[in-house]
């Protein structure tokens, strides 16, 4: 079966450091990738996304994600993180043509002031 | 922007009851899906719909039905309301063709 395993579920950093978030998948065909974030007490927003091309994606916020399709990974980064960065972070995987969207199971991330 | 409008954020129930959850669309998208979720799993889908009176069961549709009677309206309904069924409830809609998604504010349901 089609899973989406994000590596940490828990991530505290100090302001100003570099963020790295996993995400890897498991299926062997083409795939839709996402970012998704969402901010205490507020709905899942969008972050960035890749359907094909370039698998170096750039989202709001200064988030980028680079899709390395023979690692099956989608990992999310930004390369300094603000206080506002707080939040949970959901990686999302469909298959191309498909109706299924595969969430991870979330990692939540803790910025210091 | 798409905007999603779940009818309640915070609704408490009783063990038993029969529990509607609505979710309206407003921009004509063909999918609508109901998804569940709960700490350390992730969001899993319940049931999802690609047009008017057509459903799909997702990974976790016991204890769930759902109807979709106009394109713009998803209906979760939980027949008979048990307490592993409290959670928080996220309904979207999506048109892939156009990578359109979004979803709703989301509904804290409490069964007691």
């Amino acid at each position: 079966a089609q899973s989406v395993s994000q590596h940490n579920h828990h991530v505290i950093l100090s302001e100003a450091a570099s963020l790295e978030l996993g995400c890897n998948y498991s299926y062997g065909g083409t795939v839709n990738l996402f970012w998704y974030v969402q901010y205490p007490g507020q709905h899942l927003q969008l972050l960035l996304k890749y359907f094909s091309g370039d698998p170096l994606v750039k989202g709001i916020k200064g988030f980028e994600a680079e899709f390395i399709k023979s690692k099956f990974s989608f990992n999310l980064r930004k390369p300094s993180v603000q206080w506002s960065d707080t939040a949970e972070y959901f990686c999302a995987v469909k298959m191309t043509g498909g109706f299924k969207t595969i969430f991870g199971a979330g990692t939540r991330l803790f910025v210091k002031a | 922007d798409v905007k999603v409008t779940q009818s309640s954020r915070y609704l408490v129930k009783r063990t038993g009851e029969k529990v509607f959850l609505e979710c309206v669309q407003d921009m004509d998208h063909e999918n609508m899906f109901w998804y569940r979720q709960d700490p350390g799993l992730g969001l899993r889908l319940i049931y999802f719909s690609y047009d008017v009176k057509m459903k799909e069961k997702g990974d976790i549709p016991e204890g769930y039905s759902v109807s979709r009677e106009k394109k713009e309206r998803f209906s979760l309904i939980l027949e008979s309301a048990s307490t592993n069924q409290t959670s928080m409830y996220l309904c979207a809609s999506s048109f892939p063709s156009l990578g359109q998604w979004a979803f709703g504010d989301g509904t804290r349901l409490s069964i007691l």
